[in-house]
């Protein structure tokens, strides 16, 4: 079956450090998205890219770093930068010229708690 | 700036009434409305588009209606099911990345 796959599901990082969270698809979807949601809160846009070797900051990418090495993954890593990173992060894929009328596919997914 | 409004409090009905979720927005002239569901701990799935032009939009027991002068979407689930209960957000585009609202959590009791 095609979908996004996130790991891991649950992620604890030590002040400091730096983590990478996943995102892998096989839907063959050109653009790529990385969300934070935070209790109460709209999902808001750290990254996107339209195509391999490019991507575009959204509104909170302080903190953040991504890469779109190839079409399938586009894994964001939270750098000791980012003060607040205790966030349920989700990443979503779609069609590029299609993406209003089939909207986002989203993984299901990665809590991560700074402990 | 553009501004996106759900109702933040839980929407409780009873199982076999009528659910009608609100999608208020400001400051925006969007091109079309995208809702989704998200279940607790999941990622949102999406279940239905309307256009600008669109006034209303039908899919099984969903209903979503688009007002671009009052500024507001309206969905609706008919003969509602307690697999029903979950977040319904609104994120409305235009341009190429759309913005989400909060979403509202709907409970339908047995």
């Amino acid at each position: 079956d095609g979908g996004i796959t996130q790991s891991p599901k649950y992620l604890f990082r030590k002040e400091g450090q730096n983590v990478t969270l996943s995102c892998e698809q096989n839907l063959n979807h050109d653009a790529m998205y990385w969300y934070r949601q935070d209790p109460g809160q709209g999902l808001r846009l750290i990254y996107y890219s339209q195509i391999v070797n490019d991507f575009q900051k959204g509104d909170i990418a302080e903190g953040y770093s991504v890469s779109r090495e190839k079409k399938e993954s586009f894994p964001l890593t939270v750098t000791s930068a980012q003060k607040n990173p205790t966030a349920f992060y989700l990443c979503a894929s779609s069609i590029l010229s299609g993406q209003a009328y089939y909207g986002y596919t989203f993984g299901s997914g990665t809590r991560l708690t700074v402990v | 700036s553009q501004k996106i409004e759900q109702n933040s409090e839980a929407l409780n009905i009873q199982e076999g009434k009528t659910a009608t979720l609100t999608c208020n927005y400001t400051n925006y002239s969007p091109a079309y409305l995208q809702w989704y569901r998200q279940d607790p701990g999941r990622g949102p799935v999406f279940l239905l588009l309307i256009r600008e032009n669109e006034k209303e939009k039908r899919k099984e027991r969903l209903k979503v209606t688009f007002d671009t002068t009052l500024k507001q979407s309206l969905f609706h689930i008919t003969a509602s099911q307690p697999a029903d209960s979950a977040t319904y957000l609104c994120a409305l585009g235009g341009s190429y990345i759309p913005t989400f609202g909060r979403g509202t959590s709907l409970i339908v009791h047995p």
